[in-house]
């Protein structure tokens, strides 16, 4: 099945500086890369995706790229701000014709004002 | 309405009790998962029912029973559960008309095995 790896577990920057997580998977027929933001005692929230049919995708502050021959995609956020620390999780999706999401185990983002 | 919606928002229950957890969406979607999570964990897939009917069962013990009686409700039924099953129950829905789609979380159902 699929396997996705993701680093860093735990990631602080100062307010307006970038962040970058970064997730690998292992299933080359994968090709939905969700990222999910879940705040303390709150449901995961999806905050951006990509499809395979597609290398990069930006909404506002946030980009994710995805390098399909590496196997690995990435989720940028720039100008952090204290409401952007969560923790934030990767997936991909697992199978032909399943909607399964493996998901990485999470990166904690914290931004210090 | 965009939202799935879950209750109770948390629940303590013995371990000889019976209980049910709800999920409901008016989204139209087909797709409806149980998942379970633990502190610091990512969420754990349990069920995915499609078209109302169970389609994965990531080889759950049987006192998680799940039922979906229509495409808006999705439901979990607990029996004699344990203390180690205490964690936050996240409903998910996804449409079913693409492959791999969006899926959208509930507020989850805390819950605690005494």
């Amino acid at each position: 099945g699929e396997n996705v790896e993701q680093h860093p577990s735990t990631l602080s920057v100062q307010e307006g500086d970038s962040a970058v997580i970064k997730c690998t998977y292992s299933d080359s027929a994968s090709n939905y890369f969700p990222w999910y933001k879940q705040e303390l005692g709150k449901r995961p929230q999806l905050i951006i995706d990509i499809r395979s049919n597609v290398g990069e995708k930006k909404d506002q502050r946030i980009a994710v790229t995805l390098n399909k021959t590496a196997k690995h995609f990435s989720l940028h956020i720039t100008e952090t701000q204290p409401e952007d620390s969560a923790v934030y999780f990767c997936a991909a999706s697992s199978g032909a014709g399943s909607y399964q999401l493996t998901f990485g185990k999470g990166t904690k983002l914290s931004v210090i004002p | 309405d965009t939202e799935v919606t879950q209750t109770p928002k948390h629940l303590v229950m013995g371990m000889t009790n019976k209980k049910s957890l709800k999920c409901e969406q008016h989204m139209g979607h087909r797709a409806m998962y149980w998942y379970k999570q633990k502190a610091k964990k990512p969420p754990e897939l349990m069920f995915v029912y499609s078209y109302e009917k169970l389609s994965i069962n990531e080889s759950v013990p049987s006192r998680f029973s799940p039922e979906c009686p229509n495409s808006s409700l999705l439901n979990l039924h607990l029996h004699a559960l344990q203390p180690e099953d205490s964690a936050l129950y996240l409903c998910a829905s996804s449409a079913q008309v693409e492959v791999r789609g969006v899926q959208f979380f509930g507020p989850g159902t805390r819950l605690t095995v005494l």
